[in-house]
């Protein structure tokens, strides 16, 4: 079966401007996480989402929003673009329920660099 | 979740087992131990997990000790494409409130040679 699809794979955004990446989960799963890497603070979790709604959300400004739709289709949004949210996004998804299985399927990222 | 640390970097030759150390000295009763690897430029992907027994798949074997503080990821037959960043993650199956976070420190590369 299809993994997990992010879209766009790259792009170019100047600061200010806002941003939003789009995940498809492989089909099944209803959990959708959220990842930020960059090469000084390496990979952090930005929020986590299930049935729609937001289960755990990292320590990252309010500028960093997502949402999960009925199909388990994730956005995440990034207002007021500052240089440093340069990095590659990475969404993953899990068929986790109600137990967290820790295993979760990444997909190939969105890299976005802001000018 | 307990802190992991593993060492920077590690070379191995191509076809020969690579043995990946992790101590988690800290690790409470109810946490795993994950493996995950990131090869350039992709995601990161999922290699296995266990409690405290053994356990194998078709990528590779954990080995966790007695007293649960430390754990071996091991490669059996390396290859050029196991050139990854790999990360060691512990954290309990049920974290609040069930989410799937997973917190991961810096890793280990590893570096297959020919």
């Amino acid at each position: 079966k299809a993994g997990v699809t992010q879209t766009p794979r790259y792009l170019i955004k100047t600061r200010g401007q806002q941003v939003t990446l789009s995940c498809s989960p492989i089909s099944g799963h209803r959990s959708v996480s959220w990842y930020q890497q960059t090469p000084g603070q390496g990979l952090q979790f930005l929020f986590e989402y299930f049935s729609e709604t937001q289960r755990n959300k990292g320590n990252f400004p309010g500028r960093f929003s997502g949402r999960q739709f009925s199909n388990s289709r994730s956005e995440m949004n990034v207002s007021t673009l500052e240089l440093g949210d340069s990095a590659l996004y990475l969404c993953a998804s899990s068929s986790s329920t109600g137990v967290a299985t820790g295993e979760l399927f990444f997909g190939e990222g969105s890299r976005l660099t802001v000018l | 979740d307990a802190k992991t640390t593993q060492p920077t970097s590690m070379d191995c030759a191509e076809g020969r087992a690579a043995n990946l150390p992790c101590n988690h000295s800290t690790i409470s009763g109810n946490e795993y131990v994950y493996w995950y690897r990131q090869i350039h430029s992709q995601g990161p992907q999922y290699i296995i997990h266990g409690l405290k027994n053994n356990e194998t798949n078709e990528m590779a074997s954990l080995i966790i000790t007695e007293d649960r503080k430390s754990s071996t990821l091991i490669l059996p037959h390396a290859t050029l494409r196991d050139t990854a960043v790999y990360y060691c993650i512990v954290r309990a199956p049920y974290s609040q409130g069930g989410s799937e976070k997973l917190v991961f420190g810096k890793g280990m590369k590893l570096t297959v040679n020919p």
